[in-house]
């Protein structure tokens, strides 16, 4: 079972500002996700990543980046916060088909 | 292209009924299926995966899922429920082997003493 590990749980900020959520893993997995999840709705995908220097945005359009330099770390960054960015943010990582998550990040900009 | 299902986005059953979710699923390929379940302020905890082997499936925490291709079904059932299921239950289909997972609504399971 994978170990994955997301930085803050919880973060209120003010709009404007630069935000950086963490997503670290130690299972080594290749495979890694970002997804965004609104109450009561479906997970979609913003961003997955199969590898360092691989990056790909998602299904959903998201004005968040990403970057893969090292395997474990997936970090997800917002230049520019704004209220409809609240939303809460869940990583996963795979090796193969099944993907693990990590607990969240509940994102609120006010 | 795939898409999932779930009907009902809101189920109640009492302690020690039987539990029945129901996903349906669209693919151009055999599928992969799987359940999660969310608990309140938490991520999303494997319950069970169907990735082509047998169709009856079983998972953690006494949760079973049969996959039916006549039906395109991966309905996730559990015989009898205890107050400790209730959560919200996501069905999920892999997307033709790219390794990503289109999710269905879910369905929030509220267990009734």
């Amino acid at each position: 079972e994978a170990d994955i590990y997301q930085t803050p749980r919880y973060l209120v900020i003010g709009t404007g500002k630069k935000i950086t959520l963490e997503c670290s893993q130690t299972m080594g997995h290749d495979k890694m996700y970002w997804y965004q999840q609104d109450p009561g709705m479906e997970l979609h995908l913003i961003h997955y990543s199969y590898g360092v220097n691989s990056t790909e945005k998602g299904d959903l359009s998201s004005e968040s980046t990403v970057s893969r330099i090292r395997t474990e770390h997936f970090p997800l960054t917002l230049e520019s916060a704004r209220p409809s960015h609240t939303s809460q943010y869940l990583c996963a990582s795979s090796e193969s088909y099944e993907q693990y998550f990590g607990p969240g990040t509940r994102l609120t900009v006010t | 292209a795939q898409s999932v299902t779930q009907l009902g986005s809101h189920v109640s059953v009492s302690e020690g009924a039987l539990v029945l979710l129901r996903c349906n699923y669209s693919s151009s390929v055999p599928p992969y299926l799987f359940w999660y379940v969310q608990y309140p302020n938490q991520g999303l905890q494997l319950l069970l995966k169907y990735t082509s082997a047998a169709t009856l499936v079983k998972g953690i925490n006494g949760f079973e899922a049969e996959f039916k291709k006549s039906e395109t079904s991966f309905h996730l059932t559990k015989p009898s429920a205890h107050m400790r299921d209730a959560a919200e239950y996501f069905c999920a289909v892999e997307s033709g082997r790219t390794y990503k997972y289109i999710f269905g609504t879910g369905t929030r399971l509220k267990v009734l003493a």
